[in-house]
């Protein structure tokens, strides 16, 4: 079936700091990835739809000069938490859909973002 | 009303037993339905899609019932590994934008 993986798993960084988070399709191409965010025993929360070659759409509430996306190619987008604050910590998760309008979304193992 | 709501349970069940909950959906255009689980700390994996005529993969049997506007998970001879939250998923205005249910917690108990 369709991979999605995601690195890094696991990030620790420092008040202020910026981390990027890589999500790549290994076995399908994606022209849209999704990025989600969840806070312990909450639900998913859609963050940004990430478009190759163009800009990311973002949800409401969510600031795009804080999460910079970047779709460069067909299997790879990152996401960028710029100047991060102990409030972002939070597990971040990608997913993207193989062709298809019936098709389900795959998800990365997620990123477990700490900041101190 | 929220475009796609769960009961969030806990549901506490004996091991072995059969437990079924459902989702509901408000947008009647939706034509794409999908269960996740999601174990604790982990990113939610497929579980199955749902089709119109209701599907089985093993112990889960999925059904989607358009006229009341819910999809329902079935689970039978439940296993402790069965311990999970399970989200249902719809499509929106568009194929392209999946909503999600914020899931269903299941304990299954020894």
């Amino acid at each position: 079936g369709a991979v999605v993986s995601q690195h890094p798993s696991r990030v620790i960084c420092k008040s202020g700091t910026s981390v990027k988070i890589e999500c790549r399709s290994l076995d399908f191409q994606a022209t849209t990835m999704f990025w989600y965010r969840q806070f312990p025993k909450k639900s998913l929360m859609l963050m940004a739809t990430s478009n190759e070659g163009s800009k990311a759409t973002y949800e409401q509430g969510v600031e795009k000069d804080k999460f910079l996306i970047n779709h460069a190619s067909l299997t790879l987008s990152t996401l960028t938490v710029t100047s991060a604050h102990p409030e972002d910590s939070s597990f971040y998760i990608c997913s993207a859909r193989v062709q298809g309008n019936n098709s389900p979304l795959h998800f990365g193992n997620g990123t477990r973002l700490t900041v101190t | 009303r929220k475009e796609v709501e769960q009961d969030p349970g806990p549901f506490n069940v004996p091991e072995g037993a059969t437990v079924a909950f459902n989702c509901t959906y408000s947008n009647s255009a939706s034509q794409s339905f999908f269960w996740y689980r999601q174990d604790c700390r982990k990113e939610p994996k497929l579980l199955m899609s749902v089709y119109s005529s209701g599907n089985e993969d093993g112990r889960f049997t999925a059904q989607l019932n358009r006229a009341s506007q819910y999809i329902s998970l079935l689970i039978r001879d439940s296993k402790l590994s069965d311990s999970a939250t399970y989200l249902c998923v719809v499509n929106g205005d568009s194929n392209y934008q999946l909503i999600w249910g914020a899931g269903t917690k299941l304990i299954i108990k020894p």
